[in-house]
């Protein structure tokens, strides 16, 4: 099982819709929990992160279920600019090197 | 604009040569860190300096990879002898020591990255 993984997408979803896409990663004793959006052929940008159970800013909620092993991120009443790449970063201690990054869900939001 | 810079953008080198880059980061940030990124992938982790000091390398970092943080400022990643495979988007992050929350963190910040191509 791959530390951490992320279905690739693309999710297709008509705007003003909510969206969901989950991340599970494998390793048990993983601390914290970070999402960043990324734009095709940009840097990814830190959206939320997440310590305890979940975490909400606006249209965006994170959440963590620890006994399942993943995180989950939704987005209410999306956007055309909620169109990018979703990176999931899930942070298992032991400095830098204990951050591993998903590959990313693909969401693209359609008018 | 106070966030992470890279220079250069763009790099077009030919197989064997040598090629340099550099990140500036945010500069209260003490923590700076280097990453590879090929299209379709995550960031993969290269290298982590905790001020001036690399406190990290990662495993699979060939030896023909050094980076460097001087002054605990700005850093710079040399690849020696580039190869094809080395053709990515090279991403410089830094991050506080403490989160907007108040606790340890590793929220990061990237830079636009510099684009590799060796032909």
């Amino acid at each position: 099982r791959k530390e951490v993984e992320q279905d690739p997408g693309p999710f297709n979803v008509p705007e003003g819709a909510t969206v969901a896409f989950n991340c599970t990663y494998s390793n048990s004793a993983s601390q914290s929990f970070f999402w960043y959006r990324q734009d095709c052929r940009k840097e990814p940008k830190l959206l939320m992160s997440v310590y305890s159970s979940g975490n909400e800013d606006g249209r965006f909620t994170a959440q963590l279920n620890r006994a399942s092993q993943y995180i989950s991120l939704l987005i209410r009443d999306s956007k055309l600019s909620d169109s990018a790449t979703y990176l999931c970063v899930v942070y298992s201690g032991g400095g830098a090197d204990g951050l591993t990054f998903g590959k990313g869900t693909h969401l693209i939001i359609q008018p | 604009d106070t966030g992470v810079s890279q220079d250069p953008r763009h790099k077009i080198t030919k197989r064997g040569q040598n090629v340099t880059f550099r990140c500036d980061p945010i500069s209260e940030h003490n923590r700076l860190y280097w990453y590879r990124q090929t299209l379709g992938q995550g960031p993969e982790f290269l290298t982590y300096f905790q001020n001036e000091a690399q406190l990290e390398k990662s495993r699979l970092l060939s030896d023909r990879f050094s980076a460097e943080r001087p002054k605990g400022s700005f850093s710079t990643l040399e690849i020696q002898r580039t190869e094809q495979g080395d053709s990515a988007m090279y991403l410089c992050a830094s991050s506080p020591i403490l989160g907007l929350a108040g606790g340890l963190t590793y929220e990061q910040y990237f830079g636009p990255g510099t684009r590799l191509t060796v032909t």
